[in-house]
Order: structure tokens, then sequence, then C-alpha cells
């Protein structure tokens, strides 16, 4: 039992480069989420989805782009990354936002 | 938008103190969820209070939630070298979106 499943682990990118961060679940979760996490300032929604096909913003979604095309898989895409995008990228599930999260295990990304 | 405040931002305690961590809003709090995050780690999810004046055990854990429902605590007691880590808490918002503190750094000198 994988639970959420993010790839990749690491990645280091030049500015101005594009990458998609994959994210899957096998535990029939309606609800994914992406989240970046900066140094003292917790974990701040940028995306998520209530269910296959939809997505909508959430707190910091500009630079960032979004799909759910299947129930099991949520993608992040970052089309022209600027330093200002170096985090830890969590993605998180949860069947109808109740009995709370689970995260995967993060994608720590360095944009230069 | 709604804010969730945690203090303290950092706690060091020796190995078998006591710990709390806080959580308020200005507002009404929906559900609060409990995460820790080891370091290095990813968050895992603890717990979730969903009535006034709730209170949770987990072992050494205790969960609170205030009777006005605008704050929240986490009770550790004795410490132990596996309880470092940084605490969260969330507040649940429409969309079953999850607005989290800052979260509180716990590190236990053995």
């Amino acid at each position: 039992n994988a639970g959420v499943t993010q790839t990749p682990k690491f990645r280091v990118l030049k500015t101005g480069q594009s990458m998609t961060l994959l994210c899957a679940q096998d535990m029939n979760h309606e609800y994914m989420y992406w989240y970046r996490q900066d140094p003292g300032m917790g974990l701040r929604l940028i995306h998520y989805s209530v269910g296959e096909g939809t997505t909508a913003k959430g707190e910091v979604p500009d630079g960032y782009n979004v799909s759910r095309l299947k129930k099991q898989n949520f993608l992040l895409g970052l089309e022209s990354a600027a330093p200002s995008q170096t985090s830890v990228y969590f993605c998180a599930s949860s069947y109808f936002g109740v009995r709370g999260y689970t995260f995967g295990s993060g994608t720590r990304l360095t944009v230069v | 938008g709604q804010q969730v405040m945690q203090i303290p931002q950092y706690q060091h305690v020796q190995e078998g103190e006591d710990f709390t961590t806080y959580c308020n809003s200005s507002t009404t709090l929906s559900n609060i969820q409990w995460y820790k995050q080891r370091p290095g780690g990813h968050p895992v999810f603890l717990i979730q209070l969903v009535k006034s004046g709730e209170v949770k055990k987990q072992k050494r854990l205790t969960f609170q939630f205030g009777e006005a429902k605008k704050n929240s605590s986490l009770h550790i007691t004795a410490t132990q070298t596996t309880d470092v880590g940084t605490y969260f808490c969330a507040d649940e918002t429409s969309g079953s979106r999850l607005t989290f503190g800052e979260g509180t750094q716990l590190t236990v000198n053995p």
C-alpha cells in the first residue's frame, strides 16, 4: 500500500525551464492538493482538486498549473521556473476531506 | 482569509519535560487537525477535533479544542527524543481545504 507517491524527489532547474511534478495515490481519494513549504511559512496551498477533471486555485497559484485527468493522479506544472519557486512541494490526498490528509514524501525543487 | 496563528515558533526542552503548542484564530475555527512532521519528512496526520470543548488523548499527547472554537492546543507529557519535529495545526475551510499554522518546531535534549 503505497499511499501517495511523488516524483521526482529532487530536481534542480534553471530559471525559465519548465517541469511537471507527478502525484499518484492508490487510496481512491476524491480530493487532492498541492502545497509548498518554505522555512518559517508553514504549508501554503497552491491548487487543489475535488474530483477527476476538476481543479481550483489555492492561496498561492501564480506561476503554476495543474491537471487531474485521472482520479489517482494530480500533476503540478511550472511553465517558466523562477528562483522564488525554490521550495519543497508536497502533494496530499483525502477522502472527502475527513480523517486527515495523507501526504507524499515531497519534492525538493531548486531553481537557479 | 482565515489565518491560523501558532505559538511558539520554536521550543527546546529537556527530555522528560512537558511541551505545549497553541493554535489561535480571531474567527471561529471549523475543524482542527494536528500534524507532525519529522525533520526531513512529510506531515503525518495525528488527530481531528470537531466539537467545542473536545479533548482527545493519544498516549502522552493531549489535544484540546476551545469552548469558543477559536483556539486549540497540543500538550505532550514527559517528552522523549522521538517527539522531535514540527507540529502543525490546520483549520478546515470550505471545499475541504486546510489552512495551516506556521508550526512549532520542537527539539528535545536527551
